[in-house]
């Protein structure tokens, strides 16, 4: 099995709501990251959060990380037509070099 | 501008035929990564290498090798391809986390979607 699992599976909202998917994994990990990936195209970096950091932002993006429970969250706050994608957690391996990905959220934003 | 290279955006080999897929990246990273991507499974880690001549299998290394002979290229092979080969594979790279380089973050070619018949 993967190393992260993403749930929801699929989520969808109407624009200005905000979207939450949230990331397990099992392993010690270095870092935590998430991706996006638009339909056919390849996979773009969003956000990237340390072991040692419990939250992070960037712009509309809210990341939280507990260690303790092996768990991510992803909060997409005032969503947009735009943001529809597919977002994957990724987890940094302890040893700095192996990138897992989970499953993946599929995000639909209706205008 | 950073570039992942693929050298094939389509593919279509038959049974048992050798496939190679190529990437080339020009960050200089140390990382590199072959994944497959189906639908409903996410991206799953085929191989990866952390530095010239060296490789780590993955999730899923079975039916595949690797060769990392120069720092910026990583290349996937298909030693006899089958049909449940068929996918879309994508490449990444990146630094490794260190002392120095604190960014794992990855970069992604465009995939090189295969179908095998």
């Amino acid at each position: 099995s993967q190393q992260g699992e993403e749930d929801p599976q699929a989520l969808s909202i109407q624009e200005g709501e905000n979207a939450t998917m949230n990331c397990s994994y099992k392993t010690s990990i270095n870092n935590l990251q998430w991706y996006r990936q638009n339909s056919g195209r390849g996979l773009v970096h969003l956000i990237l959060i340390r072991s040692n950091e419990r939250e992070k932002h960037s712009g509309r993006l809210r990341v939280t990380l507990d260690t303790s429970k092996k768990s991510s969250s992803l909060l997409i706050t005032a969503s947009r037509a735009a943001d529809t994608a597919s977002y994957f957690c990724a987890t940094m391996s302890a040893a700095g070099n192996k990138l897992t990905f989970g499953g993946g959220t599929r995000v639909l934003v209706k205008p | 501008d950073v570039k992942v290279t693929q050298s094939s955006r389509y593919l279509v080999k038959r049974t048992g035929e050798k496939v190679f897929l190529e990437c080339v990246q020009d960050m200089d990273h140390e990382n590199m990564f072959w994944y497959r991507q189906d639908p409903g499974l996410g991206l799953r880690l085929i191989y990866f290498s952390y530095d010239v001549k060296m490789k780590e299998k993955g999730d899923i290394p079975e039916g595949y090798s690797v060769s990392r002979e120069k720092k910026e290229r990583f290349s996937l092979i298909l030693e006899s391809a089958s049909t449940n080969q068929t996918s879309m594979y994508l490449c990444a790279s990146s630094f490794p986390w260190t002392g120095r380089t604190q960014n794992t973050e990855a970069f992604f070619g465009q995939g090189t979607r295969l179908t095998v018949v």
